[in-house]
């Protein structure tokens, strides 16, 4: 498809249950990122791939949090021993990035996670 | 770290009035101001973005401003429609260090037929 991809569109997690959401960016961009969107908030930087290399993972709320993208393109975010707090919409983002140019992020649909 | 702030949480206008949505942040170095518009059960979706070389822009029924002086950003809509109707969210981000956005808390906007 053209756009982000991400799936599953919904999931359900009993607590200390483990979870990986999964994200296929737009073919080509280099730019991916994980984002956290409370109900009811904006989206929260989790963390940020620049082609296979995570650059930024200052976002991720606690060492439970896990984020990779081996090979530069698919990227599974996963979350262990999930708690009620996890539940959240995670949404990716990619972007085509040029010349350290901010070029346009576009998001997918994202995951609804619910914890219970 | 950039503090994005946004104004007002609702926003309740009839269908063809303008509705006006403002932002202010606190990083001088952000230089690129994107706005989304987010309906149910998706992703944001792009709408309009502005850089910091440049005070206003235009899109149709959209337009953005920019006051960099005063660390503020505003999103205007003319002739509103029902389909305008979504949570409208503003982000700011810097060239260098963080790439990340910094989005504000949103803003729901309901347009009256």
């Amino acid at each position: 498809g053209a756009g982000v991809s991400q799936s599953p569109r919904y999931k359900v997690a009993k607590r200390g249950q483990d979870v990986a959401l999964r994200c296929d960016p737009i073919s080509g961009h280099v730019s991916l990122f994980w984002y956290q969107q409370a109900l009811g908030q904006g989206p929260e930087f989790l963390t940020y791939f620049q082609n296979e290399a995570q650059l930024d993972k200052s976002g991720l709320p606690s060492d439970r949090f896990f984020a990779e993208r081996p090979e530069g393109s698919v990227s599974t975010l996963k979350i262990q021993r999930t708690q009620q707090e996890d539940s959240a919409v995670y949404l990716c983002a990619s972007s085509l990035e040029r010349a350290r140019r901010n070029t346009e992020a576009f998001f997918g649909q994202g995951t609804r996670l619910t914890v219970v | 770290g950039e503090n994005v702030e946004q104004h007002p949480s609702t926003l309740s206008v009839q269908e063809g009035d303008s509705a006006v949505i403002k932002c202010t942040y606190s990083d001088s170095a952000s230089n690129y101001f994107p706005w989304y518009k987010q309906e149910l059960g998706k992703g944001p979706q792009l709408i309009i973005d502005i850089r910091s070389n440049v005070g206003e822009k235009k899109d149709q029924r959209i337009a953005v401003t920019l006051n960099k002086t005063a660390k503020h950003f505003s999103l205007h809509i003319t002739e509103t429609q029902p389909e305008d109707s979504a949570v409208y969210f503003c982000a700011a981000i810097r060239v260098t260090g963080r790439r990340a956005l910094t989005f504000g808390s949103g803003t729901r906007l309901q347009v009256q037929p």
